[in-house]
C-alpha cells in the first residue's frame, strides 16, 4: 500500500522568507498525482498544488511550487515570500492514477512569524 | 464556498448513540468521498461512493456505514458511539470516479461523543 511521509511535523518561516515542507511517499506504481493540501485553522481543506508524475515540470502556482524528485519519490512543497495568511498545516497527499482513494501524510504545522 | 455541503457543523451525542452526516457534493461531481480526521491527526479514508455505487473501502469501522442516494449526496451513518469516534468528518467530491484534479472538499462535521 502506498504510504505518504512528512518528517516535519513543525515549521516557522520569518514573514517574507522562503521554506519547504518535506514529503516522501512509498509507491511500485508508474502513473499517479500528488498533492499539497492547506488546512488553516477554520480546517478547511484547500488544494494548494498538484503534480501529475508523468510530467517532469515541477508544478508552479503563485508563490507555491514543488520539487518533485521520481526517483527519490520525494515531493517538496516551496512557499516563497511567505504570509500571515500561510500558517496552517499543511498535508501531502498521493493518488493512484487507477485507484480511487487519496493517501495523506501526518502533516506539517506551518508557523509564520511576523 | 467550496460547493461540497455538509450538515450538521457540529454534533455532541453520547456514547452508544447513532448519528447521520449528510454531503451534497459540488455539483457536477459523481464521487463523494468519506474522511475522518482525528484530533491534530492526518486524515484517514473511509468509504467512496460514485454515483450510488460503492467504489472504494478504507479503514472503516463496521459500526460505520455509508450510502449516496439518486440525487448524489450521500450519508455517512455512525452507531455505538464510542469515545475514540470523536472527530472531524470531511466529505469530498471529485467529477469522475478517478480524477486526478484532486478532491473539493467540504467544511467537516465535528463531531464530539461524550
Amino acid at each position: 500500500a502506498q504510504t505518504v511521509t512528512q518528517s516535519q511535523p513543525e515549521m516557522s518561516v520569518q514573514e517574507a522568507e522562503t521554506v519547504t515542507l518535506s514529503c516522501t511517499y512509498d509507491t511500485s506504481e508508474s502513473d499517479y498525482y500528488l498533492f499539497w493540501y492547506k488546512q488553516p485553522p477554520s480546517r478547511q481543506m484547500i488544494l494548494v498544488i498538484r503534480q501529475e508524475a508523468y510530467k517532469q515540470q515541477n508544478a508552479t502556482e503563485n508563490r507555491f511550487s514543488v520539487n518533485f524528485q521520481k526517483a527519490a519519490k520525494s515531493f517538496s512543497l516551496k512557499i516563497s515570500d511567505s504570509q500571515l495568511g500561510d500558517a496552517a498545516m499543511y498535508f501531502c497527499a498521493y493518488r493512484s492514477y487507477n485507484n480511487n482513494d487519496m493517501r495523506f501524510g501526518a502533516g506539517t504545522r506551518l508557523t509564520v512569524k511576523p | 464556498d467550496s460547493g461540497v455541503t455538509q450538515t450538521p457543523k457540529h454534533l455532541i451525542t453520547a456514547t452508544g448513540q447513532r448519528v447521520t452526516l449528510r454531503c451534497s457534493p459540488r455539483s457536477g461531481d459523481l464521487s463523494v468521498y468519506w474522511y475522518q480526521q482525528s484530533l491534530d491527526q492526518g486524515l484517514q479514508f473511509l468509504i467512496q461512493y460514485y454515483n450510488g455505487e460503492e467504489r472504494a473501502k478504507g479503514n472503516i469501522l463496521e459500526r460505520f456505514s455509508a450510502q449516496q442516494f439518486p440525487d448524489l449526496h450521500s450519508e455517512l451513518n455512525l452507531s455505538s458511539l464510542e469515545l475514540g469516534d470523536s472527530a472531524l468528518y470531511f466529505c469530498a467530491s471529485s467529477v469522475a470516479r478517478s480524477s486526478g484534479g484532486g478532491y473539493t472538499f467540504g467544511s467537516g462535521t465535528r463531531l464530539t461523543v461524550v
